[in-house]
C-alpha cells in the first residue's frame, strides 16, 4: 500500500525566507508527484507535475524535485510571501493505478 | 472555462436521510474522483471512475454510491447519511494518458450529518 508523509506538518516562517517542504513516499512506483495548493475553506489548486521521468519542475518562485529511488519530493518557495501561506499537499499517482494518493499536508504561515 | 464544478457548495442533512452531491467537468477528462477531507486524515478517495462506464472502489467507499452519468457528470449519493459522514467532499478529474496530466479539483461540498 502507497504511503505519503509530509513533513513538518506545520511550519511558520517570516516573509522574504527560502523554505523547503518535504514529501516521502513508500513505493517508488509511481507515474508522477503532484503538489497542491489549498487555502483555508476553498478547494485544490494544482501547482506543479513531476513526471516519473523528470527530476524537477519549475514554475516561477516554485521548484519541486523528484527522486524516486529514495522516495522523496521537495518543494522549495523562493522569497517567501504572506500569501504563499496556505496547506500544500503532494498527491503521488501509481504505476498501474488511477488513483492519486495524498499526504496530509504542510500548513505553511508566512509573516509580514 | 469552468473546469470542474461542484453543487450544492454547503449542505446539512439530519441523520437517516439521503442526497446526492454533483459533480460537471468541462475538460473532456476521462477520469474523475470524489474525495473526502476530515482533519488530521488527509484526502481519501471514496470512489473513481476511470473512463466512462466504470467505477471502481477507493479507500472508504461504505456509505456511498456512485454514477458515472456521463464523460461529463459523476455523482455522489449518501443513500442514508450517518454523522461520521460529516466531511468536506472534493470531486477530481484528469485525462489518463501515457503523459500523465494534473488532476484539477472543485472547490467541494461542506457536509453536516445531525
Amino acid at each position: 500500500k502507497q504511503e505519503v508523509t509530509q513533513i513538518p506538518a506545520a511550519l511558520s516562517v517570516p516573509e522574504g525566507e527560502n523554505l523547503v517542504l518535504n514529501c516521502s513516499f513508500t513505493d517508488s512506483a509511481i507515474y508522477n508527484l503532484q503538489w497542491f495548493r489549498q487555502d483555508p475553506g476553498k478547494g485544490l489548486t494544482s501547482l506543479l507535475l513531476i513526471q516519473s521521468s523528470q527530476r524537477e519542475q519549475t514554475s516561477g518562485r516554485l521548484n519541486a524535485s523528484l527522486d524516486k529511488s529514495s522516495g522523496r519530493s521537495t518543494l522549495y518557495i523562493a522569497a517567501s510571501q504572506p500569501g504563499d501561506s496556505a496547506t500544500y499537499l503532494c498527491a503521488v499517482l501509481r504505476t498501474g493505478f488511477q488513483k492519486l494518493v495524498f499526504g496530509t499536508g504542510t500548513r505553511l504561515l508566512v509573516s509580514p | 472555462n469552468a473546469g470542474v464544478t461542484q453543487t450544492p457548495k454547503f449542505q446539512v442533512l439530519k441523520t437517516g436521510q439521503s442526497m446526492t452531491l454533483q459533480c460537471a467537468q468541462d475538460m473532456n477528462h476521462n477520469s474523475m474522483y470524489w474525495y473526502r477531507q476530515d482533519p488530521g486524515m488527509g484526502l481519501r478517495l471514496i470512489y473513481y471512475s476511470a473512463s466512462e462506464g466504470t467505477t471502481d472502489k477507493g479507500e472508504v467507499p461504505n456509505g456511498y454510491n456512485v454514477s458515472r452519468l456521463n464523460k461529463r457528470e459523476f455523482s455522489l449519493r449518501l443513500e442514508s447519511a450517518a454523522p461520521s459522514q460529516t466531511s468536506v467532499y472534493f470531486c477530481a478529474s484528469r485525462l489518463y494518458s501515457e503523459l500523465n496530466t494534473e488532476a484539477f479539483f472543485g472547490q467541494g461540498t461542506r457536509l453536516t450529518v445531525v
